[in-house]
């Protein structure tokens, strides 16, 4: 069955990186998009950014443009989405979706998230 | 790319239909028929419920159902139940390769 596994929960200082990564099972990783969606508390959904496994190619929100990058490691089935220069509006829960309509945000499949505390 | 725009909370009793709307502009929602609705549980991920405007992903009941006019499009729940109650957020395709959600809704199931 179609599986994504992500790295557990973190606290970083404001101005430091992130990276969390997202391992997937149970499907052809090259048929599929990988979306990142993130979700502080309270608050509602937020559309990151994408990686084509196929080739590796991204696309990221305006927002984050420069800030953040989507990698691919198809040998290890995996994803990562690292963040640079945090801050504490970057606290929230990131999340890793397969897309199954093109680039669009559609997806069917989800990691459990990974919660990213960034405090001083 | 602004968020699209839903309402903060609807509400219903069990039984009866809802509607959520989702308004976006000329180069998202009005453009593509790639609109979709997501439930999220507390404590959840977010769950596919409707795409491309009005398909429904296997599993999902025939109780939920979506449409599209101009810039907003919809999410019609009938005879609601006490475990649809979750909050729900609409997206769309806005142009090259990127993609925008709605505010989100909190249904309440009175």
């Amino acid at each position: 069955q179609v599986q994504l596994v992500q790295s557990g929960a973190e606290v970083k200082r404001p101005g430091a990186s992130l990276k969390v990564s997202c391992t997937a099972s149970g499907y052809t990783l090259s048929s599929h998009y990988i979306h990142w969606v993130r979700q502080a508390p309270g608050q509602g959904l937020e559309w990151m950014g994408l990686i084509n496994p196929s080739g590796g190619r991204t696309t990221y929100a305006q927002k984050f443009q420069g800030r953040v990058t989507v990698t691919s490691d198809t040998s290890a089935s995996s994803f990562y989405m690292e963040l640079r220069s945090l801050r504490s509006e970057d606290t929230a829960v990131y999340y890793c979706a397969r897309g199954i309509v093109d680039t669009a945000m559609v997806t069917d499949h989800w990691g459990q998230g990974t919660l990213v505390t960034v405090s001083s | 790319q602004s968020a699209l725009t839903q309402p903060a909370a609807v509400s219903g009793s069990p039984g009866q239909s809802i509607t959520i709307s989702c308004t976006g502009t000329s180069g998202d929602v009005g453009k593509y028929n790639l609109v979709s609705w997501y439930q999220q549980h507390p404590g959840k991920a977010p769950k596919l419920m409707i795409y491309e405007g009005s398909k429904r992903p296997a599993g999902v009941s025939n109780r939920f159902s979506g449409s599209k006019s101009g810039n907003t499009a919809s999410l019609t729940i009938s005879g609601l139940q006490t475990d649809d109650e979750a909050d729900y957020y609409c997206c769309s395709y806005a142009g090259s390769d990127t993609s925008v959600f709605g505010g989100g809704t909190k249904l309440t199931v009175l």
